[in-house]
């Protein structure tokens, strides 16, 4: 059984451009959600998709989107990148279910210059 | 709005010492509670989680927590910690209403030889 990947391990962007950001869930799971980790701060939830459709967002602007593909691989999108969106972004996948674990990747450490 | 807060920011304890890492979240309904533990380089990976019963749950590598809902209260407990213990400890809660996580802003866990 395969865990969640993240790609790329690190990035760094400039202000204004756009980001893609890559996640494969683990095997079976049905559900991935991603979280923005700024340093020395608990990871804030931006969206969760379930079965290829945002399933609920958190409080972040339209720039950031997702998209959740058959195969249940993922990807985040950010654009018109600021300086404050330097951060580690992480992908968790389970399933569907308010008791399921989610399950993280290692994340993707984005800094904005 | 609910919160987590974890008020502790850094926690040193010696090698075989016990530990007490301190949650409590503000929630009118008891939600569902978690632990996490984040190494770096490392995803974040779960300790335990609460839904229902029994009040004291266990977890893995000898992690146990107990869950008092007069004190709104989640704490995180190790009878000796070892020094691959080190890392940083974050608990979340999510509601009954949504999927996401709510995160505490972690306590960093320092153990001296």
């Amino acid at each position: 059984e395969t865990g969640v990947t993240q790609s790329p391990t690190h990035l760094i962007k400039t202000r204004g451009q756009q980001v893609t950001l890559r996640c494969s869930s683990q095997s079976g799971h049905n559900t991935v959600s991603w979280y923005q980790q700024a340093l020395g701060q608990g990871p804030q939830f931006i969206f969760q998709y379930y079965r290829e459709e945002e399933n609920g967002r958190g409080n972040f602007p339209p720039r950031f989107s997702g998209l959740q593909f058959p195969n249940y691989s993922s990807e985040l999108n950010v654009n018109a990148l600021e300086l404050d969106d330097s951060a580690l972004y992480l992908c968790a996948s389970s399933l569907q279910g308010l008791q399921e674990t989610q399950y993280f990747g290692p994340g993707t450490r984005l800094l904005v210059l | 709005a609910q919160s987590v807060t974890q008020p502790d920011i850094h926690i040193t304890v010696s090698e075989g010492a016990s530990l007490e890492l301190r949650c409590n979240y503000s929630y009118g309904a008891t939600p569902y509670l978690f632990w996490y533990v984040q190494s770096p380089g490392q995803g974040l990976q779960l300790l335990l989680k609460y839904f229902s019963g029994d009040t004291l749950v266990q977890g893995i590598k000898g992690f146990e927590a107990e869950f008092k809902r007069s004190q709104s209260s989640f704490n995180l407990r190790k009878p000796s910690v070892h020094w691959s213990d080190a890392a940083e400890y974050f608990c979340a809660v999510r509601m009954d209403s949504n999927y996401q996580l709510i995160w505490g802003a972690g306590t960093k866990l320092i153990i001296k030889p």
